[in-house]
Parts: structure tokens; sequence; C-alpha cells
């Protein structure tokens, strides 16, 4: 299975600032998906990061508050913009390699923390 | 659509005997199935997949679960607890690329 490399792993930042979370894959990826996962809660799909279109976001999520690159098969970033305190959460990046078993993988997870 | 439903919030076993979670799923196409496990401050960490193969399908760490079609259930089950096998499942449907989550259910293990 593919190896993600999430970055940072927490942070502490300011309502009003903006938040860049990046993941970086091992292997040639189509498709990047971003979830939230608010405190206590199960993980919400935020949006699909497809590499050389616009992300595809999900209900709920809008590219102004959660912009996404994908400049390559192998890296994507979310940036959480203009924060407050309900934006406080796990952020976790997750792909797919079709053929290798359906499976899943996620990265570690950025906590963030807006004060 | 698809969505699923865990049916308990919270199993509290003691250790050395057996776990079950429950979860029950509706899609409206043959679905992809998954268990993933979250330890405290860890990240997700898949325990066994069921993708249109066989029905009874083993995972790791002891896991295991069952495909029902007739009763749209996919309940996971462990003979044995361990200490070790405290945090939270999570049930998880897809029948194209878009995961669907359960609730979760949050293991406690008694010594």
């Amino acid at each position: 299975s593919a190896v993600i490399s999430q970055k940072p792993s927490r942070d502490i930042c300011q309502r009003g600032t903006s938040l860049t979370i990046q993941c970086q894959v091992d292997s040639q990826v189509t498709m990047m998906f971003w979830y939230r996962q608010q405190p206590g809660q199960s993980l919400t799909l935020i949006a699909t990061a497809n590499q050389g279109s616009e992300a595809t976001y999900e209900s709920g999520f809008v590219i102004d508050k959660f912009p996404i690159s994908r400049p390559n098969l192998t890296f994507s970033t979310l940036t959480v913009s203009n924060m407050s305190p309900e934006d406080s959460s796990i952020y976790l990046c997750s792909v797919t390699i079709p053929g290798k078993g359906g499976g899943y993988t996620f990265g570690s997870g950025t906590r963030l923390t807006v004060v | 659509a698809q969505s699923v439903t865990q049916l308990d919030s919270h199993v509290s076993v003691s250790e050395g005997t057996p776990v079950l979670l429950r979860c029950n799923y509706s899609s409206s196409y043959s679905p992809s199935l998954f268990w993933y496990v979250q330890h405290p401050n860890k990240g997700l960490q898949l325990l066994l997949k069921y993708t249109s193969a066989a029905t009874l399908v083993k995972g790791i760490n002891g896991f295991e679960a069952e495909f029902k079609k007739s009763e749209t259930s996919f309940h996971l089950t462990k003979p044995s607890a361990h200490m070790s096998d405290a945090a939270e499942y999570f049930c998880v449907v897809t029948n194209d690329y878009k995961l669907s989550f359960g609730a979760g259910t949050t293991v406690t293990v008694r010594a």
C-alpha cells in the first residue's frame, strides 16, 4: 500500500489566519481525498483532488474556505482559510491505488486548534 | 447513495472475552466495505476489507467480519479481546471511490 507523509502533525492558529496542510505520497495516484474529523466525530469527506483539474467539493464545503492544490500525482495541499474556532478538527488526506486490493491509505492527520 | 449505521456507540468488554461490533450499510450498488481502527492520537489503520470475494473476511490482529447481503450487515468480531484493542472503530462503505464512514464505536477493554 502507499505511504503518506502529512504535515504539519498539529498546529495552533489564531482566528482569521490560514493554514496549509501538505500530503506527499510515495507513489503516483490519480485521486487524493481530504477529510475532516471534528472532535469526537466521524470522518467527513471535504473534497476529491485529481491532478490537472479542480477539486470536487462535497456539500457544505466550498473552495473559498478550503482551497486545494494538486500540482502532480504525488502531492496535494489543503488550505483552511480565514479560520474560526469551529475549524478546530483533525484533517486527513487519503489515497487509493486501483488494483492494490481496494484499500484506502490515510495520512497521520493534522490536528488543528484555532484560538 | 450509500450510508453506514454503526449500531453501538460504545462497547465494553472484559479482556479475553469476544468482541462484536455491529454495522449495517445501505448502498445502491454492490459495495466495498471496510473496518478501520483509530487508536488515541493515532492515524487510521485498515483492519480488513470486503470487495466482493469471500463473504467471511479475515483481517489483522485476529479480527474478522462477515458480509451478509440479505441482512445488509458487516459485523466485526474478535474471539478474545486484548487490552490493546481499546480504540475507536469505523465501518466504511463505498460503491465508487468516495468513502462513507459510520459514526464510530468506542471499545473499552476491562482488565
